[in-house]
């Protein structure tokens, strides 16, 4: 399968503890989203990567939050210190932006954070 | 930041054409989306237009957009139980061309 892969599927973890989510984007995709998506709402844009290069973060990505795309393949989103209000799916997406494509998302099947 | 409305809910018999509504505040997207949600699972990209459209056909789907009004449909033909899902409208905007999402609407097709 080519397409883009999460890890884990599904988190249970303590309020407080630290978690970390990783995603494969499809192989030679330039481009690597984060989004947040609640019960009920569509995705909200969490930040992104151009290459290894994290070019923009929304107001929602909190202090607590990090992301990571160390050698601009996979990506790592971690969160310190969890509180219940993130209980979330987290999905990745990625894109190849360039001349002659549209640079449409192609989106992972989300981890799946619960904070007790 | 930009605005993406969408119904909530929405119901048909199979068979009957569905029409799932969406409207915005943001004019400048480049192009705008209709993707697909199942439960349990990522997004699936359904279609796609480009701005300077104002309908596009793919098999049984049919987008209509009108920049005038700001409002973006999804006219799904025939529609099937296995079309029962959640679908999202998306703008492309910013220079990131992340994707701004309506709230979605829940199909539910009866038989």
């Amino acid at each position: 399968d080519t397409g883009v892969s999460q890890d884990p599927r599904h988190k249970i973890t303590k309020r407080g503890q630290n978690v970390t989510f990783r995603c494969d984007p499809i192989s030679e995709h330039n481009r690597l989203y984060w989004y947040r998506q609640t019960l009920g709402q569509g995705p909200e844009f969490l930040t992104y990567f151009q290459n290894e290069a994290q070019l923009e973060k929304s107001r929602l990505l909190s202090d607590r939050f990090s992301a990571e795309r160390p050698k601009g393949s996979f990506s790592t989103l971690e969160i310190q210190r969890t509180e219940q209000g993130d209980s979330a799916m987290y999905l990745c997406a990625s894109s190849l932006v360039g001349q002659g494509n549209t640079g449409e998302l192609f989106f992972g099947e989300g981890s799946r954070l619960t904070v007790l | 930041g930009e605005d993406v409305e969408q119904s909530l809910f929405l119901s048909v018999r199979e068979g009957d054409s569905s029409v799932i509504n969406c409207t915005y505040t943001d004019s400048s997207s480049t192009y705008l989306y209709w993707y697909k949600q199942e439960p349990g699972a990522g997004l699936q990209l359904l279609t796609y237009i480009f701005s300077n459209m104002d309908m596009k056909q793919d098999q049984r789907l049919t987008v209509l957009l009108n920049k005038k009004d700001k409002h973006l449909s999804l006219r799904i033909a025939d529609t099937q139980t296995g079309d029962s899902a959640i679908y999202f409208c998306a703008l492309q905007t910013g220079s990131a061309r992340q994707l701004t999402f309506g709230s979605g609407t829940q199909l539910t097709v009866l038989p």
